[in-house]
């Protein structure tokens, strides 16, 4: 059964880089027919997608974060992480990690737990 | 980049039918037949329930089905139960350069 972990620090301090990475396990991320996405929760609001890349590298990030989001890929740790530049208190949210099929891309399956991480001094 | 129309809030009785739009354009809902739709319980990640508009995952219960008509997506949930009772978001592909758009959700409450 495939099961996806976020893991990176809870608290970043305003205007520096947010980092994530993602582990997948009981699978391999390296398949041509599901990608690797980001989504993301501020607290008591909706869902807001991020990005989402394949195991070679094609990436699709949310024209509105596109300046300030990076996601790679790493098949050897079977990981793929997210990185969100001069973050600010709107960046506060938790963030979900998940996979994605490629012949529906609004197919997201399963999900990680999430990890909340806050935006503060 | 718009969220997708969601009413924010929906209820019904145990065993009762219930209802939920969400509105698109014609980049996203209406010109794909990928929405998706997903359940999230309070303090727990979304879970899939509807994929390409009217298909669901195994496990998940036939009480829950979806369609579309133009720019709107529709989920129903048939024969209510208390477990039900959870945020409901709708997602939909709008193309390579915006893969995901997800609706503002809408809270179903079980009478």
């Amino acid at each position: 059964q495939l099961q996806l972990q976020e893991s990176g620090p809870g608290l970043v301090k305003p205007s520096e880089t947010l980092s994530l990475t993602c582990t997948v396990s009981g699978g391999s991320i390296s398949t041509n027919i599901y990608y690797w996405g980001w989504i993301r929760q501020p607290p008591g609001k909706g869902l807001e997608w991020i990005g989402t890349i394949s195991y070679s590298g094609s990436i699709y990030y949310n024209p509105s974060l596109k300046s300030r989001v990076t996601i790679s890929v790493d098949t050897s740790k079977n990981q793929f992480s997210l990185k969100v530049n001069s973050v600010t208190a709107a960046d506060t949210a938790v963030y979900y990690c998940t996979r994605v099929w490629h012949s529906d891309p609004s197919w997201l399956d399963p999900w990680g737990q999430g990890i909340l991480v806050t935006v503060s001094s | 980049q718009s969220a997708l129309t969601q009413p924010p809030s929906a209820s019904g009785s145990p065993g009762q039918s219930v209802t939920i739009s969400c509105t698109g354009t014609s980049s996203d809902v209406g010109g794909y037949n990928y929405v998706s739709w997903y359940q999230q319980h309070p303090g727990k990640a979304p879970k899939l329930m509807i994929y390409e508009v009217s298909k669901r995952p195994s496990g998940v219960p036939d009480r829950f089905s979806g369609s579309k008509s133009g720019n709107t997506a529709s989920l129903t949930v048939s024969g209510l139960q208390t477990e039900d009772e959870a945020y409901y978001y709708c997602n939909s592909y709008a193309g390579t350069n915006n893969f995901g758009v997800f609706g503002g959700g809408t809270k179903l409450t079980v009478l």
